[in-house]
């Protein structure tokens, strides 16, 4: 069955400091993975794309196949990034192409201390 | 117009009042997705919407009615909810659902809190 596990729930870094949040998933084809970003009282919003392999507000996040893991990494963590993050994945259809339907992981809130 | 939006903002209604939900985008999206989510939880999929046709119900009891108008806009009609019910209640639209690859992912709204006394 597919699967996302993201396996901390909670995680502190102090201003500065390198982060990565951790995400890995079970899925038997070849995965598209998203991470979103819910900043406090704002909406859901997509942070990565892993398909676009590109950085945004600092973050990356790279497909290792090998270890099934998509971690969100950022070299220096800033207060600005404190939220909660997701990981998702997209369910396939029976052709075995990419859906609608997402499988959240269950997020990692990030708090970036002064 | 790059925004899905999402009225009301907060809903209070009592457990035999009827109320509907509302969302409208106009990215020219194909697919639009209603999801609950509860504090500190991910979103749970309730129902998806691809070309006006519900694709996805996911064994949502029947107080909830989704409706999907016209290709911008979609509602969830609420009726005789319990108070388990409360919670946010997200739309959210994407270019394709089926039969096509949602690479650019969802677009979410900011979502209607909803308590029910």
């Amino acid at each position: 069955a597919q699967r996302v596990t993201q396996p901390e729930k909670l995680l502190s870094v102090f201003k500065g400091a390198p982060v990565e949040l951790k995400c890995n998933y079970s899925y038997s084809g070849s995965p598209e993975l998203f991470w979103y970003v819910q900043y406090s009282r704002q909406r859901l919003q997509l942070l990565l794309r892993h398909i676009s392999r590109e950085s945004i507000k600092g973050f990356t996040a790279d497909l290792n196949k090998g270890e099934t893991s998509f971690h969100l990494k950022k070299p220096f963590a800033q207060e600005e990034d404190s939220a909660m993050y997701y990981c998702a994945l997209p369910h396939p259809n029976a052709g075995g192409t990419s859906y609608g339907k997402l499988t959240f992981g269950q997020g990692t809130i990030l708090t970036v201390h002064p | 117009d790059t925004e899905v939006t999402q009225t009301p903002k907060h809903l209070v209604m009592g457990m035999t009042n009827k109320k509907s939900l509302k969302c409208e985008q106009h990215m020219g999206h194909r697919a639009m997705y209603w999801y609950k989510q509860k504090a500190k939880k991910p979103p749970e999929l309730m129902f998806v919407y691809s070309y006006e046709k519900l694709s996805i119900n996911e064994s949502v009891p029947s107080r909830f009615s989704p409706e999907c108008p016209n290709s911008s806009l979609l509602n969830l009609h609420l009726h005789a909810l319990q108070p388990e019910d409360s919670a946010l209640y997200l739309c959210a639209s994407s270019q394709d659902a089926a039969g096509g690859s949602p690479i650019v992912g969802q677009f979410f709204g900011p979502g209607t809190r909803l308590t029910v006394l």
